[in-house]
């Protein structure tokens, strides 16, 4: 079955420790994204990744990082969390450039808390 | 920079009856691609339908359809025949066709629709 699998599904932390949310797809995408999710703002991009050791910042970069040494994995490093970045995270993937038929696939969400 | 504009934060429909969500978005691109998607209770993001800006017919997947009017920079989603499984949060959703190598969506902020039975 294709999918986008993310870990931690939930995850209460504290200020200052850090963590990472791994996102992992079974579909040989080119094409990796983090969003998060906050009420009032919808989705906001994070990082994205185009391939293999290419990554690049979104919208709301400050606080995180990324890696994508392997094509299937896509993790998100919060090295010191803070409670601003209590929210909801999405991970999505996609072949690039695909024109019309491409889509995007989400993962089911991480919901993270900081305390 | 693109933004999306829902305007309803909430709507709610009787069970079988018709109900549009309203999408505007800004954009000075000619090129790009529409989406709707739905957030149920789940909170999985879920495609609804896609339009491709290029395409004058407005497209339609069983009782969703959407009313693209590319001039006035209008996206609006038309649900037919509601059911209780409808509800959620819907999001419509902006992708550049010339934005190479992101393949970023950019969201509104979301109509919750509640169905009445």
């Amino acid at each position: 079955e294709a999918q986008v699998t993310q870990n931690p599904r939930y995850l209460i932390t504290v200020t200052g420790k850090k963590l990472t949310v791994t996102c992992s797809q079974n579909m040989n995408h080119e094409y990796m994204s983090w969003y998060r999710q906050d009420p009032g703002l919808g989705l906001r991009q994070i990082y994205y990744s185009m391939n293999v050791e290419v990554t690049d910042k979104g919208d709301v970069p400050e606080g995180y990082k990324v890696s994508r040494k392997e094509k299937r994995n896509f993790p998100l490093i919060l090295e010191s969390p803070s409670p601003n970045q209590t929210s909801l995270y999405f991970c999505a993937s996609s072949l690039l450039a695909s024109g019309e038929q491409e889509t995007q696939y989400f993962g089911p969400g991480t919901r993270l808390l900081v305390l | 920079a693109q933004t999306v504009t829902q305007s309803q934060p909430e709507m709610s429909v009787q069970e079988a009856e018709t109900v549009t969500l309203s999408c505007t978005y800004d954009t000075s691109e000619s090129d790009y691609y529409l989406f709707w998607y739905k957030q149920p209770p789940s909170r999985q993001m879920i495609l609804v339908i896609r339009q491709e800006a290029y395409k004058q017919q407005n497209a339609t997947e069983n009782r969703f359809s959407v009313n693209f009017q590319k001039a006035a920079k209008s996206f609006s989603l038309k649900i037919s025949d509601s059911q209780l499984g409808d509800a959620a949060m819907y999001f419509c959703a902006y992708r550049s066709e010339t934005n190479f190598g992101n393949e970023k969506l950019t969201f509104g902020t979301g109509t919750r629709l509640t169905i009445i039975p």
